[in-house]
């Protein structure tokens, strides 16, 4: 079964600096998704920035972007200007390509707190 | 265009009670998902409905049911409530069969259920 590992409950990082989270994952396959979700106060997960495997380049979604780092089963998420309304749970998830459904597969979470 | 809509928000209810939760996808959505968060186990995948069938099931007992309609609106069931059952509960639709850069999931904000 994979599996997501988040080594991080806390962090923290001062305004308009740069923070990176942290996620490994265990899989058997060559192809899949990952992605970082959001989830403020309000428990709203919210759809922070996805790669897909077969991508060698890292995706980036303004101030959020990753390294993925395939061989080693990483894939961090760096947040560069962290501003006040960054502070939320960020959950690192996984997601087969072969399964037609979609399931995702999340890490413990990581909380993220914004000094001002 | 409206979000994903869970109700009730909260609920409180008594140990060995049953409970059905309510999920309106966003319009045009045919894949509910179905989550159970908690501090101890964090977010473990439940159940997944696309057009009325079953096709994810995650490791819960078989006191946690589903279902789906004809309209995509889906519905949990918890029969025989334990305390460990006490979780935000969220559902999230996505538009399709598969996925594909467009077929980001979408998550509600969750029913609070807490079980005394």
């Amino acid at each position: 079964a994979q599996t997501v590992t988040q080594s991080q409950p806390e962090m923290s990082v001062q305004e308009a600096e740069t923070v990176t989270l942290s996620c490994t994952y265990d899989t058997s396959e060559s192809d899949y998704y990952l992605f970082w979700y959001k989830q403020p106060p309000s428990r709203q997960m919210i759809l922070v920035i996805r790669q897909e495997a077969y991508k060698q380049q890292n995706a980036t979604e303004n101030r959020f972007s990753v390294n993925f780092q395939k061989a080693a089963k990483s894939f961090s998420l760096k947040i560069s200007d962290s501003q006040l309304g960054d502070a939320a749970m960020y959950f690192c998830a996984y997601r087969e390509v072969n399964n037609a459904g979609n399931m995702l597969t999340f890490g413990g979470g990581t909380r993220l707190m914004v000094k001002p | 265009k409206a979000g994903v809509t869970q109700t009730p928000r909260y609920l409180i209810k008594t140990r060995g009670q049953q409970v059905t939760l309510s999920c309106s996808p966003i319009s045009g959505h045919r894949s509910v998902s179905w989550y159970q968060q908690t501090p101890g186990q964090g977010l473990q995948f439940l159940f997944e409905y696309f057009s009325e069938t079953q096709r994810n099931k995650g490791n819960f007992p078989g006191r946690f049911s589903g279902r789906q309609f004809s309209n995509s609106r889906s519905e949990m069931n918890v029969s025989t409530l334990e305390l460990g059952d006490s979780a935000l509960y969220l559902c999230a639709s996505s538009p399709g069969q598969g996925f594909s850069s467009g077929n980001t999931i979408y998550f509600g904000e969750g029913s609070w259920l807490t079980v005394v």
